[in-house]
């Protein structure tokens, strides 16, 4: 069965420093959206892309976090600087169309000490 | 802006009782509403899609509805059982905003 793939399943890093996190998704499907969710909480929209582009990242903290999905499949979220409020679990999920039933990858749980 | 409530947010009942789980949003301007379950540290497992011109979808004990003139979406568990245990989200397709709104959940346990 298809699955969204994720990787690292869990970061611990020290505040200031860079993280990255990928994506695979499904494959087909052209809209990627990365969340944030923090303990207790549902999702939060970071950012989503068809194929290639941005379509919406007015919630993505721009001065830090930074995401692409160059040739449109798989896609890299990055954090410079960490920053402790930002120990949180990260989820990508892939659907076939904006509206579409949406598919979770296992996440990113990221601790910043 | 689109706001996703669900109730209760933690729910104790033992094996074999049906229970109801409840989700409201306040815009009933949805594309579709679905529901979720997320184990503990996991990610999110889709359980049930509803389109908007869609009253129920059912997929083996699970039953969910949708009445978008209410803002209110129901899922039903038939005949609980222990592994039924996790955080159950809904979540609805805002049209407007173009994303999915999330509620903050409802942590079930069942107990043997």
């Amino acid at each position: 069965e298809a699955e969204v793939a994720q990787s690292p399943r869990y970061k611990i890093t020290e505040k200031s420093q860079a993280v990255a996190f990928w994506c695979d998704p499904i494959s087909g499907h052209a809209t990627l959206y990365w969340y944030r969710q923090i303990l207790g909480q549902g999702p939060e929209l970071l950012v989503q892309f068809q194929d290639e582009s941005v379509v919406d990242d007015s919630q993505l903290p721009k001065d830090r976090f930074s995401a692409e999905r160059l040739k449109g499949v798989d896609s890299t979220l990055k954090i410079q600087p960490a920053e402790l409020g930002d120990s949180a679990m990260y989820l990508c999920a892939s659907s076939l169309y904006p509206g579409d039933e949406q598919f979770f990858g296992p996440g990113t749980r990221l601790t910043v000490l | 802006k689109q706001e996703v409530t669900q109730i209760p947010a933690a729910l104790s009942v033992p094996e074999g009782e049906n229970l109801v789980l409840n989700c409201s949003f306040t815009d009933s301007a949805i594309y579709n509403l679905q529901w979720f379950r997320q184990d503990p540290g996991k990610g999110l497992t889709s359980l049930l899609l509803i389109q908007s011109s869609q009253r129920e979808q059912t997929s083996g004990r699970l039953n969910a509805s949708l009445d978008k003139s209410s803002g209110r979406s129901t899922l039903y568990i038939a005949a609980s059982q222990p592994g039924d245990s996790a955080t159950y989200l809904c979540a609805a397709w805002d049209t407007g905003f173009q994303k999915l709104v999330f509620g903050t959940g409802t942590r079930l346990l069942v107990s043997p």
